[in-house]
């Protein structure tokens, strides 16, 4: 357990539905980021945060994909409308304030759209 | 485009082998490097970091950099079945704090 959860740990949707993540960092950690994950494929960068400013984003991200992270506590990733392609692994990880950036990755939430 | 490029795989290396594993990546400007283990179904885990030309050993593990070449390798010594996993190489390019990540390399240690 690296101390980053993320809830929920599944969700089964319908096309069409909205869904919401949620990701608890570590607490010390001001640095958060949004991966997506799909088989056979390393984790691809969706937006981060240092503490509550999101400072950048995927350019690969849709409109339909928003994140928060209002107190630069936890944070939050919403997909409006979703499809069939946006089933996968969202990953989120933490990094703290120091020189390096070593990334601790919580257990990640498993999306499936039907 | 910034690119990290792993062999997908599988290697398969028997128990108590040394396994090899490479990735190469695009930008010379790069400065931090990671290997992370990750078992399917389940999140990476990160297993070494490396931000220096050279050799960094942490128990059986040894991540090797040369920045000259863009490669970053990590060697398994005395090879177990539990290291079977998939491999991923992250790389900060160019002074990003955005790492970028290879497909990751499919290894099996077979008994």
């Amino acid at each position: 357990d690296t101390g980053v959860s993320q809830d929920p740990r599944h969700k089964i949707t319908k096309r069409g539905q909205n869904v919401t993540f949620r990701c608890d960092p570590i607490s010390e950690h001001n640095r958060l980021y949004w991966y997506r994950q799909t088989l056979g494929q390393g984790p691809e960068f969706l937006t981060y945060f240092q503490n509550e400013a999101q400072l950048e984003k995927s350019r690969l991200l849709s409109d339909r994909f928003s994140a928060e992270r209002p107190k630069g506590s936890f944070s939050t990733l919403e997909i409006q409308r979703t499809e069939q392609g946006d089933s996968a692994m969202y990953l989120c990880a933490s990094i703290g304030s120091g020189l390096y950036n070593e990334q601790f990755f919580g257990p990640g939430t498993r999306l499936t759209v039907l | 485009q910034k690119e990290v490029e792993q062999n997908s795989g599988p290697l398969s290396v028997p128990e108590g082998a040394i396994a090899s594993l490479n990735c190469t990546y695009s930008d010379r400007g790069s400065q931090s490097f990671f290997w992370y283990r990750q078992y399917s179904g389940k999140s990476p885990e990160l297993i070494m970091s490396i931000y220096s030309n050279g050799d960094k050993e942490d128990g059986r593990f040894t991540a090797q950099l040369n920045k000259a070449s863009q490669y970053v390798s990590l060697l398994i010594r005395d090879s177990q079945p539990s290291d079977s996993a998939t491999y991923l190489c992250a790389v900060n390019m160019g002074g990003s704090y955005i790492p970028t990540f290879g497909r990751g390399t499919s290894l099996i240690v077979h008994p």
